[in-house]
């Protein structure tokens, strides 16, 4: 069976830090991995796509950016991070076409 | 006018009731739906997909599609305290590969 992996579950990192989190996909091939956000009391927003390695789109433009190095590993991060950009991070994967979302546990994180 | 529309709520029902939630979109083309169930802090969880006209039942749990009227439904049956969460509402459009969910309703279901 298919299971995602994202870590870390909770983080707080001060204005201007650096951003990396990670998601990992087992269990099946060649997914579509995404990256949403939600901010508390609100709902999904969709950051990044990714069809395949190295191809990477981007709903919003932000001081944000993602990566998919491998197959399976999909991966957000910032260079600086902004007071705005707290919130609760969700990693999702699907075999595409009509398949639904299937959600990490997600990264709360918090910038001070 | 929102792709998919939900009542943020919160809805209210005591336990034992019949929840409806309800949730209508704008893509005529959109072929399939999806109900989400987050708990407060934590992740959506899939509990429903619908891809034609009429009833689904799983257990507690009944998703109803009209593509004409262009609403889709979630019942909960024997509504119980620990269902007491947000559903999203998601469905992808005619264009395909994307998923799009609507803002969610908050249940609340009373002891």
């Amino acid at each position: 069976s298919q299971t995602i992996h994202q870590w870390p579950a909770t983080l707080v990192q001060p204005v201007g830090s650096p951003l990396s989190l990670e998601c990992t996909v087992e269990g099946t091939s060649n997914p579509n991995l995404y990256w949403y956000r939600q901010a508390a009391g609100r709902g999904l927003q969709l950051l990044f796509y990714s069809v395949g390695i190295g191809q990477i789109s981007s709903e919003v433009p932000q001081n944000l950016s993602a990566s998919r190095p491998q197959d399976r590993q999909f991966i957000l991060s910032s260079k600086k991070l902004l007071l705005s950009d707290s919130g609760f991070y969700l990693c999702a994967w699907s075999t595409g076409g009509n398949s639904p979302l299937h959600f990490g546990n997600g990264t709360r994180l918090t910038v001070t | 006018q929102k792709e998919v529309e939900q009542n943020s709520g919160p809805l209210s029902v005591p336990e034992g009731a019949i929840a409806s939630l309800n949730c209508t979109y704008s893509d005529r083309g959109s072929q399939s739906f999806f109900w989400y169930r987050q708990y407060s802090g934590k992740s959506p969880e899939l509990i429903m997909s619908i891809y034609s006209n009429g009833d689904k039942e799983d257990g507690r749990f009944t998703a109803q599609l009209n593509k004409a009227s262009q609403y889709v439904s979630l019942l909960i049956r024997d509504s119980q305290p620990s269902d007491s969460a947000t559903y999203l509402c998601a469905l992808v459009g005619n264009a395909g590969n994307m998923l799009t969910f609507g803002g969610g309703t908050r249940l609340m279901v009373k002891p």
